[in-house]
């Protein structure tokens, strides 16, 4: 069974820019969730779906958005990029949404702002 | 909100010791998870303890919960190199984790 698969691994981009991240979760998992990790923050929570429906979201700027797609697979979006964006971006899927069940992690997108 | 604390926040221990990170958190929970994660990667689940549960085993992993004081451990038995790594622990509420700061543990052969 293949696990969570975010795309692309390692990303660098410039101040002012924008980046998409891509997330596959597990097949028949319908919760999709965000976290960003930096070593001042640590992990931090961006938003969750389920069944293409943003059902949450963290105390992040308007510039963090993102979209499920009906096949379960999910997006963001982070527009005009500042440095302190730089951070490791994780996706978490998990089966059902009742908190019942722990998450299953991807292995995280790594974004460098210079 | 909840957050997760983990204490101490890091540990070093020889192999075949027992390793124990203790966590506790401000508000009423859903539950409350364990997660590992090596060298910045993904985070891999250990366990789940539900609010009505004490206590949970999972192979070399036990874990506690007392709600009464807001608080969880993590007990690793008989370590092995294998298992250094940094350690979260993670409450859960509206479908959202708040994860502490991480145990670093390191397991010296």
């Amino acid at each position: 069974k293949a696990g969570v698969t975010q795309t692309p691994r390692y990303l660098i981009k410039t101040r002012g820019q924008q980046v998409t991240l891509s997330c596959s979760p597990i097949s028949g998992h319908r919760s999709v969730s965000w976290y960003q990790q930096t070593p001042g923050q640590g992990l931090q929570f961006l938003f969750e779906y389920f069944s293409e429906t943003q059902r949450n979201k963290g105390n992040f700027p308007g510039r963090f958005s993102g979209r499920q797609f009906s096949n379960s697979r999910s997006e963001m979006n982070v527009s005009t990029l500042e440095l302190g964006d730089s951070a490791l971006y994780l996706c978490a899927s998990r089966l059902g949404g009742t908190g019942l069940y722990g998450y299953t992690f991807g292995s995280g997108t790594r974004l460098t702002v210079v | 909100s909840q957050q997760g604390e983990e204490d101490p926040q890091a540990l070093s221990i020889q192999e075949g010791e027992n390793a124990t990170m203790n966590c506790s958190y401000k508000t009423s929970i859903n539950n409350l998870q364990w997660y590992r994660q090596n060298s910045g990667r993904g985070l891999v689940h250990l366990i789940l303890i539900r609010s009505n549960e004490r206590e949970k085993h999972s192979g070399r992993l036990r874990v506690t919960l007392d709600t009464s004081k807001k608080s969880s451990s993590l007990l690793i038995t008989a370590s092995r190199a294998a298992d250094t790594a940094s350690y979260f622990c993670a409450t859960e509420g509206n479908n959202r984790l708040a994860f502490g700061k991480g145990n670093q543990v390191v397991v010296i052969p």
